[in-house]
């Protein structure tokens, strides 16, 4: 149990195009998603936190009109970057929280997006 | 906010060797510590976790220990072989309706067989 996919796993954009990344939570409902950023060789930066039917919460210096999240329903979160360009290009990876779970915060991640801009 | 250290930033051992990493943290407030393995192009997984109630915890090869006092915990990894090789990170939360991590910087372990 605990399965979190998402779609696509990779994608090649032109600069300028916005994409459209999905998460979805499996087998279980998500009270929380979080997405992440990965650049090479780095940790997994967090971007920003969203919880069903509310409006995304943004890290510090994440652009919240550039990285456009809903979170529609309890098992679907979706992440747009707007107006892409290279160094938009990143592993983004998302992560959700079981709907009544441990509440010490267990996340489960996905298995990320390669967005590659050119 | 919660800042988390890690160390080593690599390590290298011999098939069945040992290979510890430690982490320390800065809010006192932290009382989730989790550990994830993440493989190339994959997203991380969950391979064990501490909660500050708790000193030591084991799952078979894999321990984590936690010093609250110190505010560090590690991972400790017994009769390594070559499919541990991967990037490890710890992380850090305070238990909220939310739960953000914070992770550490990584560590690339490399296991020779």
């Amino acid at each position: 149990g605990a399965v979190v996919s998402q779609h696509p796993s990779w994608v090649i954009c032109k600069s300028g195009t916005s994409v459209k990344i999905e998460c979805r939570s499996l087998d279980f409902q998500a009270t929380t998603m979080f997405w992440y950023r990965q650049f090479p060789k780095q940790s997994l930066m967090l971007m920003a936190t969203s919880n069903e039917g509310s409006k995304a919460t943004y890290e510090q210096g994440v652009e919240k009109d550039k990285f456009l999240i809903n979170h529609a329903s309890l098992t679907l979160s979706t992440l747009t970057v707007t107006s892409a360009h290279p160094e938009d290009s990143s592993f983004y990876i998302c992560s959700a929280r079981k709907l009544g779970g441990s509440p010490y915060n267990e996340q489960f991640f996905g298995p990320g997006t390669r967005l590659t801009v050119l | 906010g919660e800042n988390v250290e890690q160390h080593p930033s690599t390590l290298s051992v011999q098939e069945g060797d040992s290979a510890v990493i430690k982490c320390t943290y800065s809010d006192s407030a932290s009382n989730y510590f989790p550990w994830y393995k993440q493989e190339l192009g994959k997203g991380p997984q969950l391979i064990i976790d501490i909660r500050s109630n708790v000193g030591e915890k084991k799952d078979q090869r894999i321990a984590v220990t936690l010093n609250k006092t110190a505010k560090h915990f590690s991972l400790h990894i017994t009769e390594t072989q070559p499919e541990d090789s991967a990037v490890y990170f710890c992380a850090a939360s305070i238990i909220t309706s939310y739960g953000k991590l914070t992770f550490g910087q990584g560590t690339i372990l490399t296991v020779h067989p």
